[in-house]
């Protein structure tokens, strides 16, 4: 079955960066676009990046931008999110997800993982 | 940027049928498909409906989905209502000019 299992979370101080990976199993990873989305302590979800299948277009939340680099490993069937200069307001859990039509970004999310806990804090 | 609205909790009856609205601030409705997310407590979203009024498999029939481009908005309408449905509810759509997504603030369902 499609499985999709985010780690790499933890603590850390603001300023600092940390890098989230998603592993993905029972589907073919390289044909499908993947998105990272965040839900802070108590709050909604808010997307945070998409990249397309061969990485040629990734999009941003605007309050990410220049912090955050989207990646991905076909090879490995992983998904990365880099994420540089830390705020506190970054705390969230971060899931991965996957776009639901092949070689193309329609922006819908039809399977998630179970999210990684990001903290950012002195 | 748009901005999707959802009324913030709604409850109801079991047995009973409810609706959860999501109004888009700009742009129209019709333009971009809506998908709707569930999300009970402790777990992760999964999808209620997509592209506007879709059902993946294994959602029942009381779920379906709307779009009304008078008032520019999605609904979300849940029939027999069943404990089990208690969850938050999430809308979702997207811009492609300034490609993004945007996740309405979430509504509570309360199945009382």
């Amino acid at each position: 079955q499609v499985q999709l299992v985010e780690s790499g979370g933890g603590v850390v101080q603001p300023g600092r960066s940390l890098r989230l990976s998603c592993a993905a199993s029972g589907f073919t990873f390289s044909l499908f676009g993947m998105h990272w989305v965040r839900q802070a302590p108590g709050k909604g979800l808010e997307w945070v990046a998409v990249t397309s299948y061969d990485e040629s277009n990734k999009y941003y939340i605007d309050s990410v931008k220049g912090r955050f680099t989207i990646s991905r490993d076909n090879s490995k069937n992983r998904l990365y999110l880099q994420m540089n200069s830390l705020r506190p307001e970054d705390t969230a859990v971060y899931y991965c997800a996957k776009e639901h039509y092949e070689s193309s970004i329609t922006y819908y999310m039809d399977v998630w993982g179970q999210g990684t806990t990001v903290t950012v804090s002195s | 940027n748009f901005m999707l609205t959802q009324p913030h909790s709604v409850s109801e009856s079991p047995g009973k049928t409810v609706t959860i609205s999501c109004t888009r601030s700009s742009g129209s409705i019709a333009s971009y498909y809506v998908q709707w997310y569930q999300q009970r407590p402790g777990s992760s979203p999964t999808t209620v409906i997509y592209e506007d009024n879709q059902r993946p498999s294994g959602v029942p029939y009381r779920f379906s989905g709307s779009i009304d481009s008078s008032s520019n908005s999605a609904s979300l309408t849940i029939s027999g209502l069943q404990t089990e449905d208690e969850a938050d509810y999430y809308c979702q759509s997207y811009d492609t000019s300034n490609p993004h997504v945007v996740f309405g603030g979430g509504t509570k369902l309360t199945v009382l």
